[in-house]
């Protein structure tokens, strides 16, 4: 199965402010057809999980461009620029390339 | 509108068959693949299986021997079977649709 190593478990950060998130994975996620299949989730208190961004870098339906996506082969980073208050919750990254799909452990986010 | 919705019993006990439904609106299960995903109180997510569009399946291999996955088009409805329940199969079970659009989720206790 894909390990997908998400770092760090943790982040405390004020509004306003930046933050990045990094997902590595132990095999390359390209697909034969040469699309990579990572995406980013966030999961707030309470809720269903939602997707943020899909194949790397593509924001999902209704998502703010704060939120960005990046990486390629092994290496992924999501970043919210300006962190707003609604941004609180888990963060997992996905990987759907191989089977079994499988998920980071999570990044808590939470808001000082 | 695409919508996901999980029923189910939300107690079950030891050593009995879980059953739960999926029932989808907004698209065909013809056109689009359907997963499973649970995952235990305070943890992360866990893939289970899929119901491919073409009415094929493919499974967790942890779960493989526990689980059948199943549907029907003229209801809309995704069906998952999951025998031999243990304590730690509490959960919150979502389906969802290539993870961009996910069930509200149905809490399962598995409890004497």
């Amino acid at each position: 199965d894909v390990v997908m190593t998400q770092t760090p478990p943790s982040l405390s950060v004020a509004i306003g402010q930046s933050v990045s998130i990094s997902c590595k994975s132990s095999q390359s996620l390209v697909y034969s057809d040469g699309k990579t299949y990572l995406h980013w989730l966030l999961q707030s208190p309470g809720r269903s999980p939602k997707r943020l961004i899909y194949q790397v870098s593509n924001l999902g339906s209704g998502v703010p461009d704060r939120f960005s996506g990046t990486g390629s082969q092994k290496d992924f980073t999501l970043k919210i620029s300006r962190v707003e208050a609604e941004d609180l919750g888990v963060y997992y990254c996905a990987q759907t390339t191989h089977f079994p799909l499988t998920f980071g452990s999570g990044t808590k986010l939470e808001i000082k | 509108e695409v919508q996901l919705k999980e029923s189910g019993p939300g107690l079950v006990q030891p050593s009995q068959t879980l059953s739960l439904t999926c029932t989808v609106s907004g698209f065909s299960l013809t056109d689009y693949s359907v997963h499973w995903v649970r995952q235990p109180p305070g943890k992360g997510l866990e893939w289970m299986g899929v119901m491919w569009s073409g009415g094929s399946t493919a499974y967790n291999s942890a779960l493989k021997s526990r689980l059948s996955i199943s549907r029907d088009t003229s209801k809309s409805q995704v069906f998952l079977k999951m025998n031999s329940l243990q304590t730690e199969d509490t959960a919150i079970y979502y389906c969802t649709r290539v993870l961009g659009f996910w069930g509200q989720g149905v809490m399962v206790t598995v409890s004497s």
